[in-house]
């Protein structure tokens, strides 16, 4: 079975502070994915990565970065936190093609007081 | 651009019942479309998806239809367990928006009572 950890399942922070969120798969998966999830508004994409070291800005990267280095390992990075980023954030992988499934981690529910 | 509309929730219904989600889109090429399911405290899943018009996926108990006449994938089973309260999330994937781009509908919530 495919697996999709995250490195936290609740992580609350302070205003301004650099976070990290960190998401791991194991299937040698070339795609890989960010999503925020919010109440009425289901899961908006946040950023996408199709290989290693390549990254491509989704519907709402504003305030956000990625990083890649690994093929397993996709971070995101809330470079200076703000009330507005509290939310879930859910971590996916997928092999290339637009048919395949994409595989869902737990997710990650952030608090940004 | 792509977008994926889904019926409001929440839905309430009893064990039994039968069930009819609403999902629409509109997209500029032939995607493919996909039910993820999301259960309480978890990341989503995978429920069935099909990949072109008259397709009809279909997973414990569940099914769906591409209709490409009315850009619809409504999600329908025919007689719900307790078990199957989750959220419920229409997506599609359009070869090209490039890469494999999910766009959502907004979730719909469905509670059954035993």
């Amino acid at each position: 079975d495919v697996k999709v950890t995250q490195s936290s399942r609740y992580l609350v922070k302070r205003t301004g502070e650099k976070v990290f969120l960190e998401c791991v798969q194991d299937m040698d998966h070339e795609n890989m994915f960010w999503y925020r999830q919010d109440p009425g508004l289901g899961l908006r994409l946040i950023y996408f990565s199709y290989d290693v070291k390549m990254k491509e800005k989704g519907d709402i990267p504003e305030g956000y970065s990625v990083s890649r280095e690994k093929k397993e390992r996709f971070s995101l990075i809330l470079e200076s936190a703000s009330t507005n980023q509290t939310s879930m954030y859910l971590c996916a992988s997928s092999l290339g093609g637009y048919q395949e499934t994409q595989y869902f981690g737990p997710g990650t529910r952030l608090l940004v007081l | 651009g792509n977008s994926v509309t889904q019926m409001e929730g929440p839905v309430t219904l009893s064990e039994e019942a039968f069930l009819t989600i609403n999902c629409t889109y509109t997209a500029t090429g032939y995607p493919s479309l996909f039910w993820y399911v999301q259960y309480p405290g978890e990341g989503l899943q995978l429920l069935l998806k099909a990949t072109k018009a008259d397709d009809k996926g279909s997973n414990k108990g569940f099914e769906a239809t591409y209709r490409k006449e009315t850009t619809s994938f409504h999600l329908e089973k025919g007689s719900v367990q307790v078990s199957d309260s989750a959220v419920y999330f229409c997506a599609l994937s359009d070869p090209f928006q490039g890469a494999q781009k999910l766009v959502f509908g907004q979730g719909t919530r469905l509670t059954i009572n035993p």
